[in-house]
């Protein structure tokens, strides 16, 4: 079974620059999160959508961070324009409900350097 | 409040010794799940270990298994004879059931395996 799929793994961009990360989670898996981990600190989540819908993004600084899942599949995190603080580790995760029994699985992480 | 209590923020062991990495957590709800990540350099939160709070046996994986105390909320996770590959950040996390919880995460045990 393929894992949670992301890319880039790594981007270095100029503060106020854009920069997009993209998440194809687990097949079949409804339930998509994006979690930001800043150096030194635990995740923290962004945003979680359950198919195309947002079930909570109250962490997500809205004047510079999007997201989408258009489909109910893959997903887009957008920021724009970059700052330095948003220097971090980017986590996708989806949510395994087999059985009835909660389990989250992560991508690799998208690494972003704000210079 | 939902909160993940991890006490120890570094911890070292000699190789093939065991090691016990505390976490304490709070919530209000009786259905939930707790989990240990590993997460290497590279970044990758890697599901270690993950308990049924209904289960009174305690979860086992190789290794890795975890002392769960639920009157207390206390869940300890032991290695035993470590490994230089278990050198990592150790996050403890919990979710509630249904579909709509997101991972609460501790800020993390640094592991140093020694030689």
């Amino acid at each position: 079974e393929a894992g949670v799929a992301q890319s880039p793994r790594y981007k270095i961009i100029e503060k106020r620059q854009s920069v997009a990360f993209w998440c194809n989670p687990i097949s079949g898996h409804a339930t998509l999160y994006w979690y930001q981990q800043i150096l030194g600190q635990g995740p923290k989540l962004l945003i979680q959508f359950q198919n195309n819908g947002v079930v909570d993004d109250s962490q997500l600084p809205k004047d510079r961070f999007s997201a989408e899942r258009l489909k109910g599949v893959d997903s887009t995190l957008k920021i724009q324009p970059a700052k330095l603080e948003d220097s971090a580790v980017y986590l996708c995760a989806s949510l395994d409900r087999e059985n009835n029994v909660n389990t989250i699985y992560f991508g690799e992480g998208s690494w972003l350097t704000v210079v | 409040a939902q909160t993940v209590t991890q006490s120890q923020p570094e911890m070292s062991v000699q190789e093939a010794e065991t090691v016990t990495l505390s976490c304490t957590y709070d919530t209000s709800e009786s259905n939930y799940y707790l989990f240990w990540y590993k997460q290497p350099p590279s970044r990758q939160m890697i599901l270690v270990i993950r308990q049924e709070a209904y289960k009174q046996q305690n979860a086992t994986e190789n290794r890795f298994s975890v002392n769960f105390q639920k009157a207390a909320k206390s869940f300890s996770l032991k290695i035993s004879d470590s490994q230089l590959g278990d050198t990592a950040m150790y996050f403890c996390a919990f979710i509630i059931g249904g579909s709509q919880g997101n991972l609460i995460f501790g800020k993390g045990t640094k592991l140093s395996v020694k030689p």
